[in-house]
């Protein structure tokens, strides 16, 4: 049972362009929703989070947009850089129990090409 | 050390062997989690520790999974009899709060052959 569903599955982009990964959750309960850089050999590391009651929060050139009502959430890297290429994934948890257990999407691997 | 550290890095057994899988986390850590992470996915949860109990473990996959952290601070991750579909990078991460960011060591890639 997928419950963070994330595309594409790949990506290509240009230095300077926009990157864009969309994802859609099912359990309405969720509350925070993190994104998360994987670099090959690497874990995961927290890149931005946002909580639902609020609809976009910008940290440099990492933006999250969120649409409560859809279910859904996406992040877009301006000003893409080659140094961005790794893996990402969106996320969602809920802290019911007071500590992050956290359902991740499948994964876009981005790659920058200069 | 200053993050998270998992030993081994990479781990090779026969299937129907038993494994087991370091975890230390950050110093003054209390809270400790376990991921495992197939090819091409994204890390799925196995079980949250707060100290030394395991508060969430409704994440192993079978009774051949065992975890413990008996002085709350390095985990262990135990595998009895080992199967290919076990193969994968397990993770782990720890948080100075359990509300607080999760910060993951690189994981240990197991592989059953």
């Amino acid at each position: 049972q997928q419950q963070v569903k994330q595309s594409p599955q790949s990506l290509i982009v240009q230095k300077g362009g926009i990157s864009i990964i969309n994802c859609a959750y099912e359990n309405t309960a969720f509350d925070y929703f993190p994104w998360y850089q994987q670099f090959p050999g690497k874990g995961p590391a927290l890149l931005i989070a946002i909580r639902p009651d609020v609809s976009e929060k910008k940290e440099g050139r990492f933006t999250i947009s969120f649409n409560k009502s859809a279910k859904q959430f996406s992040l877009h890297i301006m000003d893409s850089q080659p140094g961005d290429s790794a893996t990402y994934f969106c996320a969602a948890s809920t802290d019911s129990g007071g500590y992050q257990k956290v359902t991740f999407g499948t994964g876009t691997k981005l790659q920058v090409i200069p | 050390g200053a993050g998270v550290s998992q030993t081994p890095s990479n781990k090779v057994t026969e299937k129907g062997k038993y494994v087991e899988l370091r975890c230390d986390p950050i110093s003054g850590h209390t809270a400790l989690y376990w991921y495992r992470q197939s090819l091409g996915q994204g890390p799925e949860f196995l079980i949250y520790f707060q100290g030394t109990g395991a508060a969430d473990d409704s994440g192993l996959p079978n009774d051949r999974f065992f975890a413990v952290r008996p002085e709350g601070s390095v985990s262990t991750l135990k595998i009895q009899r080992t199967e290919r579909g076990d193969s994968a990078v397990y993770l782990c991460a720890s948080s100075s709060h359990p509300g607080l960011e999760a910060f993951f060591g690189q994981g240990t890639r197991l592989t059953v052959v």
